[in-house]
């Protein structure tokens, strides 16, 4: 079935460094891919999405690119601060009747240090 | 407000006693979806329900487990003689359904703990 691998975590940086985390999925057909948001006391909420190849989503000043090649979707920033620290999850949809039901990795929780 | 509501947020329960989870979605979404995550790991898909289709089941862990929802509106999820693997945290999300690029709207949980 369809799998998501992220980047075991936990990832701990300084203010204003680059951010990488990487995302890997396993599919059939062509599905969606998303990155996730958890902060510290709060639900997941979107961050960015990608619906087909070589798109790239962005938002927030994190961005990944929709790789259909290496079948990946790395979550990049230039430089992260504070208020990034929370965790991040890579995710694909698995559209079946019509609903997007969402596959998710294990999710890398980020930490930075002022 | 307008977003997911869960309750209870918190629930500590004894091995072998039955837990029911409540999800209110946000209002006019079709689509209602409960994961779980267990400490330290993913995601993990359980049920969802779109509008008045049967629901998806595929994920529950057990029959112990079980959801219903009515119309388009509240969903409660039972763990029935729930056991120490059961603990972890109950998602609901919901979706405005159809293609529409799979944002889900998330509740912020209810942390099981079996003890």
């Amino acid at each position: 079935g369809d799998s998501v691998t992220q980047m075991e975590g936990p990832v701990t940086l300084s203010e204003e460094a680059f951010l990488t985390i990487n995302c890997t999925y396993t599919a059939t057909g062509y599905p969606s891919l998303f990155w996730y948001v958890q902060y510290p006391g709060e639900g997941l909420q979107l961050l960015l999405k990608a619906t087909k190849a070589d798109d790239k989503g962005s938002n927030k000043g994190f961005e990944a690119t929709y790789r259909k090649e290496t079948t990946s979707f790395h979550l990049e920033k230039g430089s992260v601060q504070v208020s990034d620290s929370a965790v991040y999850f890579c995710a694909l949809s698995d559209q079946v009747q019509g609903a997007q039901k969402l596959v998710f990795g294990q999710g890398t929780r980020l930490t930075i240090n002022p | 407000g307008a977003g997911v509501s869960q309750s209870p947020s918190n629930k500590v329960t004894e091995k072998g006693k039955d837990v029911e989870l409540r999800c209110d979605p946000i209002s006019g979404h079709t689509a209602l979806y409960w994961y779980r995550q267990r400490l330290g790991q993913g995601l993990e898909f359980l049920i969802y329900f779109q509008g008045n289709s049967a629901p998806d089941k595929s994920g529950l862990p057990s029959d112990r487990f079980s959801a219903e929802r009515t119309g388009e509106s509240v969903s409660t999820l039972t763990i029935q003689r729930t056991q120490q693997e059961d603990s972890a945290v109950y998602l609901c999300a919901s979706s405005p359904g159809g293609a529409q690029g799979g944002e889900l709207f998330f509740g912020e949980g209810s942390r099981l703990t079996v003890l």
